[in-house]
């Protein structure tokens, strides 16, 4: 079964803190993992995506095969960060993504 | 349109009425996907289109929960007599196809509360 999990609901950090995100999963093949990022009163989109090894507004995620993570790092947070971010995973020939709780990230200034 | 876009945006309704929940696709997009999101829950998957093939409804939660996509665009789900717990928002997204590498884009979402 695939599954993902995010194991902080909320998440407060100071501006300029370093920010880690957890995202844990659970699925047996090769996945493909992502982050969604959804702001106040904006839709869902999509931040990254772990076959892209990209950086996106400062934020990089590792697929860590051993671990089974895909942690959501950025070394230092700005206000604008604030969010509601959801890791999501996408099993091996499959078309649905399966997501996980959700952290609400809130960036004190 | 530039984007997926849903209708209504929010909807009050009464328990046990029906309710339909409209979204148009990312023109040339021929995978759609329905989520629903509540609170402390997540996002969870409904149902998924791809073309002419049969739909994956594995997470449709009850059999008051359907959905068509007509001429491989519009897509309409229907909750037949709703609950309370049916109160979420109900999101759909599209992409080009349901292949890995494809982005996958979301409507703002249909606010449903039962009352």
């Amino acid at each position: 079964a695939q599954r993902v999990t995010q194991p902080e609901k909320l998440l407060s950090v100071f501006k300029g803190a370093p920010v880690e995100l957890k995202c844990n999963y659970s699925y047996s093949g090769s996945p493909e993992l992502f982050w969604y990022v959804q702001y106040s009163r904006q839709r869902l989109q999509l931040l990254l995506r772990h076959i892209s090894r990209e950086s996106i507004k400062g934020f990089t995620a590792d697929l860590n095969k051993g671990e089974t993570s895909f942690h959501l790092k950025k070394p230092f947070a700005q206000e604008e960060d604030s969010a509601m971010y959801y890791c999501a995973l996408k099993g091996q020939g499959a078309q649905k993504l399966v997501f996980g709780q959700g952290t609400r990230l809130t960036i004190n200034p | 349109g530039a984007g997926v876009s849903q209708s209504p945006s929010n909807k009050v309704t009464e328990k046990g009425k029906d309710v339909e929940l409209r979204c148009d696709p990312i023109s040339g997009h021929t995978a759609l996907y329905w989520y629903r999101q509540s609170l402390g829950q997540g996002l969870e998957f409904l149902i998924y289109f791809q073309g002419n093939s049969a739909p994956d409804k594995s997470g449709l939660p009850s059999d008051r929960f359907s959905a068509e996509r007509t001429g491989g665009s519009v897509s309409t789900l229907t909750i037949q007599r709703t609950q309370q717990e049916d109160s979420a928002v109900y999101l759909c997204a599209s992409s080009r196809t349901g292949s890995g590498g494809n982005t996958i884009y979301f409507g703002e979402g249909s606010w449903l509360t039962v009352v």
